[in-house]
């Protein structure tokens, strides 16, 4: 069965530093997602991609996030500036098609902020 | 009120018995509605989707409730691998901004 892939499954990094967390959604999908859990807390909801523009985001998805499809496969989450609050889960999620379906998500990337 | 609220649990069930959790949401607006399970440290993983008919899918069974404004999710005979977090996930279309709930935490007991 198709599954959305997440690189690196951990990632370390000192404050300050840009980091880019990488997706592969399922290669029939059209909208895609990135989300984050703190942990011990709730899956949030960062941004909503589709046809190649952001159709929507959170007040967490702040000027320091971007995103990025670069070449019709991967997804890309960028933090330019990475602070100490930013360490958590993040997952990439794809869907089909349309907002009836389900998402799908990738296992998700450990990001950790010194 | 919270967009999306569950009651956090821990619920202990001992193994064979039934379950139900519920889930309010604040927008009435909202159109689609899932259930997903999470392990801990893991992905969320889809369930099954709540259409407004209710449905069914082996041992588990998701109601809609729009006057209301709940979703329901019932599991029968559970077993020890239903032990993990249930997350009521709920789309507002207009925007295709996703909310999550925090989470029921189920503990199936030997």
């Amino acid at each position: 069965e198709p599954e959305v892939t997440q690189t690196p499954s951990h990632q370390v990094t000192q404050m300050g530093q840009e980091v880019i967390l990488r997706c592969v959604p399922i290669s029939n999908h059209l909208y895609f997602y990135w989300y984050r859990q703190i942990l011990g807390q709730k899956v949030e909801f960062l941004v909503s991609f589709y046809n190649n523009e952001i159709s929507e985001k959170s007040e967490i998805f702040d000027d320091q996030f971007s995103v990025e499809r670069p070449d019709g496969s991967n997804f890309t989450l960028k933090i330019r500036s990475t602070k100490l609050e930013d360490s958590a889960m993040y997952f990439c999620a794809s869907r089909k098609g349309s907002s009836n379906q389900p998402q799908h998500f990738g296992d998700g990337t450990r990001l950790s902020i010194l | 009120r919270k967009e999306v609220e569950q009651d956090p649990g821990p619920f202990n069930v001992p193994e064979g018995a039934t379950v139900a959790f519920n889930c309010t949401y604040s927008n009435s607006a909202s159109q689609s509605f899932f259930w997903y399970r999470q392990d801990c440290r893991k992905e969320p993983k889809l369930l099954m989707s709540v259409y407004s008919s209710g449905n069914e899918d082996g041992r588990f069974t998701a109601q809609l409730n729009r006057a209301s404004q709940y979703i329901s999710l019932l599991i029968r005979d559970s077993k020890l691998s239903d032990s993990a977090t249930y997350l009521c996930v709920v789309n507002m279309n207009r925007d295709d901004k996703i909310i999550f709930g925090k989470g029921t935490r189920l503990h199936i007991l030997p």
